[in-house]
C-alpha cells in the first residue's frame, strides 16, 4: 500500500543547530512529494515540493530537502534553526490526478534556547 | 501566496445540532477543494474531495450523510456536520487547489476550524 512515513514523532533541537526531519515513502513510481509546516493557529504552509529534476530542492525559510530514490526518502534539512521554526512538520505525497495528498504522521519540532 | 480562509475558527455546539463550516479561496478560483480532519497530535486525514458544481467524493469510511459538502461556487465550499456528537469533535481543515495546469498545482490550506461537541 502507498504510504508516507515520518519516523520521528518529536525532535528537540537547540537554536542555531542543524535540523533534519526524515520522510520515507512507499510508492511504485516516483511520487510528487511535499513538506508542509503547521504552526499553532495557522494553516499548513508549503515549504517546498519535488516533482522531478534536481533532487536537491530549495524551499522557503531556509529549508531544503533531498530526494533519494535509492532510499525512498525525502528528508528535510535546515542548517541553523531559529526559535520560530518550532512547529509541526508534515511530509506528504500526491496520490492521484485530482491532487489528493497523503500525509505522514508529522514531526513536532521543539527549539530550545 | 494565495489565501484560504475558514469560518468559524472555533465552534462549540450541543450534541444533536448541525454545524456549518465555510472554506473560501480569497484571491483565486478553486475548482477543487479538499476537506481534512485532524485529531490531536495526529496527521491530517482526507475526508472528501469537493469539485465545483458536482457532488463531493468521499474517502472510504467517511459518512456522506453526516458530513455534507457543498461546493456551490469557485471560491466557496462548505462542510456541514449534521447531528453532531462528541466523537465528531475535531480540527477540520480545508485546502483549495489553485488551477494552473494539473494535479501538481499548489494547494493552499485554511487555518482550520476547531469543533467541540458537548
Amino acid at each position: 500500500a502507498q504510504s508516507v512515513t515520518q519516523p520521528d514523532i518529536h525532535i528537540t533541537v537547540s537554536e542555531g543547530a542543524s535540523l533534519e526531519l526524515r520522510c520515507n515513502y512507499s510508492y511504485g513510481a516516483t511520487p510528487y512529494l511535499f513538506w508542509y509546516v503547521q504552526s499553532p493557529g495557522q494553516g499548513l504552509q508549503l515549504l517546498l515540493k519535488y516533482f522531478s529534476g534536481d533532487t536537491l530542492v530549495q524551499g522557503i525559510k531556509g529549508f531544503e530537502a533531498e530526494f533519494k530514490r535509492s532510499q525512498s526518502s525525502f528528508n528535510l534539512r535546515k542548517p541553523s534553526v531559529h526559535w520560530s521554526d518550532a512547529a509541526e512538520y508534515f511530509c506528504a505525497a500526491l496520490t492521484d490526478s485530482w491532487g489528493k495528498l497523503q500525509f505522514g504522521a508529522g514531526t513536532q519540532v521543539v527549539v530550545t534556547p | 501566496g494565495a489565501v484560504v480562509s475558514q469560518h468559524p475558527s472555533r465552534v462549540i455546539c450541543k450534541s444533536g445540532t448541525s454545524v456549518k463550516i465555510e472554506c473560501r479561496s480569497l484571491d483565486f478560483q478553486a475548482t477543487t477543494m479538499f476537506w481534512y480532519r485532524q485529531f490531536p497530535k495526529q496527521s491530517l486525514m482526507l475526508m472528501a474531495t469537493s469539485n465545483e458544481g458536482s457532488k463531493a467524493t468521499y474517502e472510504q469510511g467517511v459518512e456522506k450523510d453526516k458530513f455534507l459538502i457543498n461546493h456551490a461556487s469557485l471560491t466557496l465550499s462548505t462542510l456541514t456536520v449534521t447531528s453532531a456528537h462528541p466523537e465528531d469533535s475535531s480540527f477540520y481543515i480545508c485546502s483549495a487547489r489553485e488551477p494552473l495546469g494539473g494535479s501538481t498545482d499548489t494547494q493552499y490550506f485554511g487555518p482550520g476550524t476547531r469543533l467541540t461537541v458537548l
